[in-house]
């Protein structure tokens, strides 16, 4: 089964500063995409970026930014020029692709969360 | 295009009672799928539908159970309720094998 670790519980950045948020993950697929959502107070769940395994080229998202490392199981996200309304839980998150092969190709599975703060 | 909308927003029910939730996808998305986030289990995968069949089931008990329709829309059921199940249930449509899932606000789900 496939397993995601978000090692940084919280997270602090001031304004217009950059922060690296942390995710590992774990599997012995070849064909996945990996995700980074943000969860504000207000609850809705928003994509921010996704990676797909196969594409050596690191996603980009205006300000944010991912680090794939797919030999160390690593999808870092980089948020850069950071804003007041980037405070919000983040969840980074695995889903198997299709030619992995069986039916489970739909289901997410996410890390703890790690939650921002931004200082003005 | 209108966004995944999810209904009631809030719900309050008693143990014992049983609850529906429902979920409209985004315009031509024809995969919905559920999740249960609570504080101490973080976000954890119900199931999946696709053209009104359930692809893919997490580890829930039987008293959870869903359906989706011709139109895409979804909606899940929980019976008798249990305190443990208190929690906020996201409901995410897809377009495509390749394309990300878009989440709704969600229902949160409180059990007395």
């Amino acid at each position: 089964a496939q397993t995601v670790t978000q090692s940084q519980p919280e997270m602090s950045v001031q304004e217009a500063e950059t922060v690296t948020l942390s995710c590992t993950y774990d599997t012995s697929e070849s064909d996945y995409y990996l995700f980074w959502y943000k969860q504000p107070p207000s609850r809705q769940m928003i994509l921010v970026i996704r990676q797909e395994a196969y594409k050596q080229q690191n996603a980009t998202e205006n300000r944010f930014s991912v680090n794939f490392q797919k030999a160390a199981k690593s999808f870092s996200l980089k948020i850069s020029d950071s804003q007041l309304g980037d405070a919000a839980m983040y969840f980074c998150a695995y889903r198997r692709g299709r030619n992995a092969g069986g039916t489970s190709y739909g289901k997410l599975t996410f890390g703890q969360g790690t939650i921002l703060t931004v200082h003005p | 295009k209108a966004g995944v909308t999810q209904t009631p927003r809030y719900l309050i029910k008693t143990r014992g009672q049983q609850v529906t939730l429902s979920c409209s996808p985004i315009s031509g998305h024809r995969s919905v799928s559920w999740y249960q986030q609570t504080p101490g289990q973080g976000l954890q995968f119900l199931f999946e539908y696709f053209s009104e069949t359930q692809r893919n089931k997490g580890n829930f008990p039987g008293r959870f159970s869903g359906r989706q329709f011709s139109n895409s829309r979804s909606e899940m059921n929980v019976s008798t309720l249990e305190l443990g199940d208190s929690a906020l249930y996201l409901c995410a449509s897809r377009q495509g094998q390749g394309q990300p899932q878009h989440f709704g606000d969600g229902t949160r789900l409180s059990i007395l």
